[in-house]
């Protein structure tokens, strides 16, 4: 099965930057997504990540080291509204059926 | 606009008792999923569906059942089986992995 750790809470300051890590264990990469869910509501799509390397989009890119392990998001130009749980999720060669997820980290940012 | 949709919201279902929470897409996607959301943890494959009239078992399938008789509709029931049934319950689609799931707006459960 895969093993998928993220820090549970980060606190930040409005326009400041953040860098969420995501370490995983899979018996076969097969691609690493972000998400962010509001409180109470869907998680979104923010990104994929199948090669290493930065994906930028926007305020926010994702990185990837397949050879780590190892992913980040980070988000810049922090806003309020950008207070929510960021989710990283793996899909497993093995089980490519279906992305296994981490526990979410809980972002919060103060004015 | 497409997309999937999931109801009711909120549903409070007494001790003993079988309750259906619905999802629907209109997105035309193929896999269907029902993953359920605990605070602090994270999201757990229930079952999911890789086509119509097909279905698997995720990693907590105990207590629940689904049945996929459209592409459109994935289906839930929650039995009095499932000894711990209070969580958020997220469904999902996919058609192309390059864009991940989408997910419903999630239907919250409490025993009562």
């Amino acid at each position: 099965g895969q093993n998928i750790d993220q820090p549970t809470e980060m606190t930040a300051t409005e326009g400041a930057i953040v860098q969420i890590n995501c370490t995983y264990q899979t018996s076969g990469f097969n691609g690493l997504f972000w998400y962010q869910q509001h409180a109470g509501e869907a998680p979104t799509f923010l990104s994929y990540n199948v090669l290493d390397g930065l994906e930028e989009k926007g305020r926010f890119s994702s990185f990837l080291s397949r050879s780590k392990g190892y992913s980040y998001l980070l988000l810049k130009e922090l806003q309020m509204k950008d207070s929510a749980s960021y989710l990283c999720a793996v899909r497993d060669s093995s089980n490519d059926y279906k992305l296994s997820f981490g526990a979410g980290t809980t972002v919060t940012v103060r004015a | 606009d497409g997309g999937i949709t999931q109801s009711p919201k909120y549903l409070f279902r007494k001790e003993g008792q079988n309750v259906t929470l619905s999802c629907e897409q209109n997105l035309n996607h193929d896999a269907m999923y029902w993953y359920r959301q605990d605070p602090g943890q994270g999201l757990r494959l229930i079952y999911y569906s890789q086509i119509v009239n097909d279905f698997q078992k995720g990693d907590i399938a105990e207590g629940y059942s689904v049945s996929r008789e459209k592409k459109e509709s994935f289906p839930l029931t929650v039995t009095s089986a499932q000894k711990n049934p209070t969580a958020f319950y997220l469904c999902a689609s996919n058609g192309a992995w390059g864009r991940g799931y989408t997910f419903g707006s999630g239907t919250r459960l409490t025993v009562v």
